[in-house]
């Protein structure tokens, strides 16, 4: 089976310029999450969707940020214009209420770098 | 607000050796779920094993075991025989019962020492 799918994998722009990162969820979870992992923060929850719907988006830095997941094999998260500030590592979950206990099934992420 | 401190930013320990890393959380609430992920350098968030807040027993998986001491809050992973692979961050997580969030510590990166 294979995990969440991430890309891209790494993802260098210039400031200004409109970033989007993309997410496939494990087939059949029907929760998926976006996280940005800096040093000084951690690990940041952004937003999550419960079959395709937003269900919290507080964690949301600003209004340049966007989220989207138009069908259940799909997410986007997208930032613009982007600030050298959101350089960072996004990952993207997934993960089934199959149980309380079920953890998230973390994609491998991607390196953003805003110059 | 739940929080989860992992007050070791590193750690590091000899090959073969064992190893205990600390976590911490505040909650008001009695069912919940504890969680240990690895990240190694290739960044993929890799659960390594989880609580249930009702079990009294502690979780084991090999040569992770964890210390759950509900009352002082303290959820602490124990790595018997230390191996290279085990090098990476290690992040604590907190999932309260019939929450869809879970909610990290900022990690502790483990060194194994060849």
């Amino acid at each position: 089976d294979a995990g969440v799918i991430q890309s891209p994998r790494h993802e260098v722009t210039e400031m200004g310029q409109e970033v989007t990162l993309r997410c496939k969820p494990i087939s059949g979870h029907d929760y998926l999450f976006w996280y940005r992992q800096t040093m000084m923060r951690g690990l940041e929850l952004l937003i999550y969707f419960n079959n395709n719907v937003p269900i919290d988006d507080s964690g949301m830095p600003e209004d340049r940020f966007s989220a989207k997941m138009p069908n259940a094999s799909f997410s986007t998260l997208k930032i613009q214009p982007s600030e050298p500030r959101d350089s960072a590592v996004y990952f993207c979950a997934s993960s089934t209420r199959g149980g309380w206990n079920q953890p998230q099934h973390f994609g491998d992420g991607t390196r953003l770098s805003i110059l | 607000a739940q929080t989860v401190t992992q007050s070791q930013p590193e750690m590091s320990v000899q090959e073969a050796e064992t190893v205990t890393l600390s976590c911490t959380y505040d909650t008001s609430e009695s069912d919940y779920y504890l969680f240990w992920y690895k990240q190694p350098p290739s960044r993929q968030m890799i659960l390594v094993i989880r609580q249930e807040a009702y079990k009294q027993q502690n979780a084991t998986e090999n040569r992770f075991s964890v210390n759950f001491q509900k009352a002082a809050k303290s959820f602490s992973l124990k790595i018997s025989d230390s191996q290279l692979g085990d090098a990476a961050m290690y992040f604590c997580a907190y999932r309260r019962y019939r929450d869809d969030k879970i909610i990290f510590g900022k990690g502790t990166r483990l060194h194994i020492l060849p």
